[in-house]
């Protein structure tokens, strides 16, 4: 079957290092997907890994291991603004995104 | 950048009225997706097309039909709104089937269906 799960809440403090887990099951596993979603808005692409290894943007970066099914979204220097919801999601080639639930972060100063 | 848009950011209907939600992209790409977001939930993918006039079933098609008659439009349509389909409806759309692409989100549509 498909699954996707990732934490439902998280909570840090400005300035901290949060790590977001996520971890997957699918088949045809094409790739994993970070979306950030504030509240209210669209979705917005964060990164996107198709090898096992490190991706780093800035303050962010993503892990993903295909043979564990695991990946996470690191996040450096929080601030109040990265308060939002963190979409994992698996990508199944030919078809589409699964995403996971959702993991709720929020900083406080 | 890539723009989509969709046609209301809030719509109130009545129980078994039929909606039209419309969905549409400026960069020419070939799919298109339509979602709906609930609490606990998370994105949940209704229907989504490869090209105009395909469309694929997602995970939860039941009560939603879909129509892409232009590249750039893809309307998700509720034939008879029930209650239980009062939600965040996210609209998405991704340059190309044929390799993995980044997916493009529009504002979304909430919808209270009464």
């Amino acid at each position: 079957g498909q699954n996707i799960d990732q934490p439902t809440e998280m909570t840090a403090t400005e300035g901290a290092i949060v790590q977001i887990n996520c971890t997957y099951q699918t088949s045809g596993f094409n790739g994993l997907f970070w979306y950030q979603q504030h509240a209210g808005e669209a979705p917005t692409f964060l990164s996107y890994n198709v090898l096992d290894g490190l991706e780093e943007k800035g303050r962010f970066s993503s892990f993903l291991s295909r043979s564990k099914g695991y990946s996470y979204l690191l996040l450096k220097e929080l601030q109040m603004k990265d308060s939002a919801s963190y979409l994992c999601a698996a990508y199944q080639a030919g078809t589409a995104l699964i995403f996971g639930k959702g993991t709720t972060l929020s900083v406080s100063s | 950048d890539v723009k989509v848009t969709q046609s209301s950011r809030y719509l109130v209907k009545r129980t078994g009225e039929k909606v039209f939600l419309e969905c549409v992209q400026d960069m020419d790409h070939e799919n298109m997706f339509w979602y709906r977001q609930d609490p606990g939930l998370g994105l949940r993918l209704i229907y989504f097309s490869y090209d105009v006039k395909m469309k694929e079933k997602g995970d939860i098609p039941e009560g939603y039909s879909v129509s892409r008659e232009k590249k750039e439009r893809f309307s998700l349509i509720l034939e008879s709104a029930s209650t239980n389909q009062t939600s965040m409806y996210l609209c998405a759309s991704s340059r190309t089937a044929s390799r993995v692409e980044t997916q493009y989100f529009g504002p979304g549509t909430r919808l209270l269906v009464l």
